[in-house]
């Protein structure tokens, strides 16, 4: 079984909806982190969290929320969709000298 | 200015050739270094580290120089399977904090 997994991997919405995807380890590992990929743009950070209590917006936090349910789960939202947030997104958690990343989810906003 | 800059290529290059990518970062307080790898559509998993002494793993060989702040990774007789997108990774603060990801340099190997 995966490491980090994530739900769904595939989504297709429209504008103005509500999104939650997921994200859960069996890693044991208490930092967890959520980035988008664009082509040309490489991975950028949305937010990360170190623990349940202790959650940080990363470089393009705007439009998203998360929420960090137990050290093994940490859930991004898009309260409002809108078509810029088509991306990849990757739930990933840490290691001391790793990052380990789940499969992916492809948003696409219409 | 990007903190993490790379020529997306793509480089084709034939099997059994060598190739070495570069990668740039701006902030000069930058600690770690890694080399990851990402096929299409997948996740990106990790290659290797780079150290100040530079390191080999194989058939890959990562280097840094921080007096021109650029990492590079040398891939000798390239396979089939090489064929990814490489990803050059900074970390920019203390306790590893923030990785900063470059956009990727596709590499081709052809038969």
């Amino acid at each position: 079984d995966a490491d980090v997994t994530q739900t769904p991997r595939n989504r297709i919405t429209k504008t103005g909806k509500r999104i939650m995807l997921e994200c859960s380890q069996t890693k044991g590992h208490d930092r967890m982190y959520w980035y988008r990929q664009d082509p040309g743009l490489g991975l950028r950070l949305i937010y990360y969290s170190f623990d349940v209590k202790d959650i940080n917006k990363g470089e393009i936090s705007d439009g998203y929320s998360v929420s960090r349910q137990a050290q093994a789960k940490f859930s991004l939202s898009l309260e409002s969709a809108i078509p810029n947030q088509t991306a990849l997104y990757f739930c990933a958690t840490r290691s001391v000298h790793e990052q380990f990343f789940g499969p992916g989810t492809r948003l696409t906003v219409l | 200015r990007k903190e993490v800059e790379q020529d997306p290529g793509p480089f084709n290059v034939p099997e059994g050739a060598t190739v070495a990518f570069n990668c740039t970062y701006s902030n000069s307080a930058s600690q770690s270094f890694f080399w990851y790898r990402q096929d299409c559509r997948k996740e990106p998993k990790l290659l290797m580290s780079v150290y100040s002494s530079g390191n080999e793993d194989g058939r890959f060989t990562a280097q840094l120089n921080r007096a021109s702040q650029y990492i590079s990774l040398l891939i000798r007789d390239s396979k089939l399977s090489d064929s990814a997108t490489y990803l050059c990774v900074v970390n920019v603060e203390y306790n590893f904090n923030k990785f900063y990801f470059g956009s990727g340099t596709k590499l081709n190997v052809k038969p």
